[in-house]
């Protein structure tokens, strides 16, 4: 199984909501990460877990809280956002942090903030 | 900070015809990504590799480490093959230390018209 599932497909929130998004993989990857893609533009890292510790948070706001309960699955966690953090959020895992490894990317969940 | 450029940003072919995509990067790097992303979907891995070339079917994937620079290959292109290529390389030592800690182009969007 060399998937990684994301959940939900779609999400509409309004600014006030408390929402969140869920990725998994049943790869043994210990390595998981977030990245937002706006329309036309290339992926933004924004969290990595390593070993289910937050390892990396690309200067991203508050308003996002990702939480990795376990080695298979990850969450982000959407509060109070504005308009401009309406994209494709996508979901990766790869083996190991460090050393060079393949990612594999989720479908995404595309996000609408009204 | 790596800094990546891909080359052409938009690129129209004949069914059939041979494709070439170029990536450079800056920074010095183990391996280097080729990424698939159809319209609207999620991010599929092509290729990652270190060094000379990998074939995959009708696609060929060359990097040479010592100019910075990989180019990615479609040989008898077909409309399926319409998408967006996006060509990712770790950060560098200031984005993270980690070789996970992948940096995008802008990506080429490809249309091959039948």
């Amino acid at each position: 199984d060399t998937e990684v599932t994301q959940t939900p497909k779609h999400l509409v929130m309004g600014m006030t909501n408390k929402k969140s998004l869920k990725c998994e993989q049943h790869m043994g990857h210990r390595a998981m990460y977030w990245y937002k893609q706006k329309a036309k533009k290339p992926p933004e890292l924004m969290f990595v877990y390593s070993y289910e510790k937050l390892s990396i948070n690309e200067s991203v706001p508050s308003r996002f809280s990702p939480e990795c309960p376990n080695s298979s699955l990850l969450n982000l966690h959407l509060h109070a956002l504005q308009p401009e953090d309406s994209a494709l959020y996508l979901c990766a895992s790869s083996q190991e942090r460090t050393g060079v490894h393949e990612q594999y990317f989720g479908p995404g969940t595309r996000l609408t903030v009204t | 900070k790596n800094e990546v450029e891909q080359s052409p940003q938009n690129l129209t072919a004949q069914e059939g015809e041979f494709i070439t995509i170029n990536c450079s990067y800056s920074v010095g790097i183990s391996a280097l990504h080729w990424l698939q992303q159809h319209p609207g979907g999620g991010i599929v891995s092509l290729f990652m590799l270190s060094s000379g070339k990998k074939k995959h079917g009708r696609l060929i994937a060359t990097i040479n480490i010592q100019e910075k620079h990989s180019s990615l290959h479609i040989t008898a292109s077909h409309p399926r093959d319409s998408a967006v290529y996006i060509c990712a390389v770790p950060g560098g030592p200031d984005y993270g230390g980690s070789q996970g800690n992948l940096i995008f182009g802008k990506g080429t969007k490809l249309s091959v018209k039948p």
